[in-house]
Order: C-alpha cells, then sequence, then structure tokens
C-alpha cells in the first residue's frame, strides 16, 4: 500500500514568512510523528500524536511551532515568522499504534525547508 | 535524558568486506530501531530489537540488543555499494518519541 507522503518536497520561503508542511500518514496508522533533520544537530523529535489523545508537544523548540491532525490522519506542521535556524527536512512518520508497546514508525520522504 | 552514541560516524568500506556499526545508549534499553536513510530521502526502517539478546536478519545485514551493555550493533556481511547510506539508530525515550543517535554514513567502494 501507499507509505507516508508528505508536501511540499521543497520549501524556500523568506524569513519572518509563515509555512505550512502537510503529512499524509499510512491509511488506519493510529500513531503520527514529527521530526526535524538538521546538519549537525542530527534527528529531533517535535510532536507525536495518538489517537485522539492529546499530543505530546514537549519537542517544539518553540512557540513559533504548531502542529494539528485532522480526523485521525492527514497531519499540518506550521512554523510561523520563520527563522533562518528554521532551515532543515522536517519528517513526519507513522505507526499503527502509540509507544507502549513500541511499533514500527515508517517515515515519509521529509520537506526540505530553506529560510533564506 | 537518554542519548544514543553511535560509532563510528564514517565508514569507507571495500565492497565485499564485512563491518559493523555500534549504537550505544546512556540508559537502559527497552526497544531499539534500525533505520537507513539516503541522501535526500527519507528513513527506511530495517529492524526493530526488543529484547535483550535478541537478534534479527534481513538479506545481509544483522542486527543484536545486548541489554547488560546498553548497546546495540549492526553488522553487515559482504557489503554491496547498495549498502551505502546512513544508519541511524533510534530508542524510545520514557514513553515518548524516538531520540536518535547523529548516524553512522557509510560508503562502499567497488
Amino acid at each position: 500500500g501507499a507509505g507516508v507522503s508528505q508536501s511540499p518536497s521543497n520549501k524556500v520561503t523568506e524569513k519572518g514568512k509563515d509555512v505550512e508542511l502537510r503529512c499524509d500518514p499510512i491509511s488506519g496508522h493510529t500513531a503520527l510523528y514529527w521530526y526535524r533533520q538538521s546538519l549537525g544537530q542530527g534527528l529531533e523529535f517535535l510532536i507525536y500524536f495518538q489517537g485522539n489523545s492529546a499530543p505530546d508537544k514537549s519537542g517544539l523548540p518553540s512557540d513559533r511551532f504548531s502542529a494539528e491532525r485532522t480526523g485521525g490522519s492527514v497531519s499540518t506542521l506550521t512554523i510561523q515568522r520563520t527563522q533562518q535556524e528554521d532551515s532543515a527536512v522536517y519528517l513526519c512518520a507513522s505507526s499503527l499504534g502509540g509507544l507502549a508497546p513500541p511499533y514500527e514508525q515508517y517515515f515519509g520522504p521529509g520537506t526540505r525547508l530553506t529560510v533564506t | 535524558s537518554q542519548e544514543l552514541e553511535q560509532s563510528p560516524q564514517s565508514l569507507i568500506v571495500q565492497e565485499g568486506k564485512n563491518l559493523t556499526i555500534n549504537c550505544t545508549s546512556s540508559k537502559t534499553l527497552y526497544g531499539l530501531y534500525w533505520y537507513k536513510q539516503k541522501y535526500g530521502e527519507g528513513l527506511i526502517f530495517l529492524m526493530m530489537l526488543q529484547k535483550g539478546g535478541e537478534e534479527k536478519s534481513h538479506e545481509k545485514i544483522t542486527a543484536k540488543l545486548d541489554e547488560k551493555k546498553q548497546q546495540s550493533s549492526l553488522h553487515i556481511t559482504a557489503s554491496q555499494p547498495s549498502h551505502a547510506g546512513i544508519y541511524l539508530c533510534g530508542a524510545n525515550q520514557a514513553g515518548t518519541a524516538l531520540i536518535f543517535g547523529k548516524g553512522t554514513t557509510l560508503s562502499v567502494s567497488s
């Protein structure tokens, strides 16, 4: 079946603009995760949605970052007033269940965000 | 918080040679994931290990989990150019999403 898809694949934006990144998880997966991958920083967790539970936002770096998951499926990560340090690849993953017990997380191809 | 350290950071091997990548945790490992990433692409799931002593294989890649040493190793036998990429280990941190090591970049020369 179809894997996790993300759009756009590349986004170039000017400093100070808002951006929206979209993630379509694998159908039937109840858990959805956003990660950020920066040069020199590795891959860091941002936010986690599991079913109808309140999301775990503990990884969001600032209040300029927010995410929604509508209808338990598609998710949008929004970055307001983008800064150059926001430039990174934003990866989305989904899994059949949550974290206890752990399930395999399947990743999308990512959105490469460049803030000029 | 838990940290994962991978070694080596990068590796160049000749085609046909064996190699091992290690992932060491600062805390007890309850679940360990291995992923592979090619430049500009997402992460490809390789294996998940949950129990101490567990060993899994997929084609020429074998991963083991040593809970006592809080370590996992990924071994590739008879490496091929298709094995080139970045290998990342990840682990569950206190019931939340995965934390990752910084990755090991593997190059295979023919």
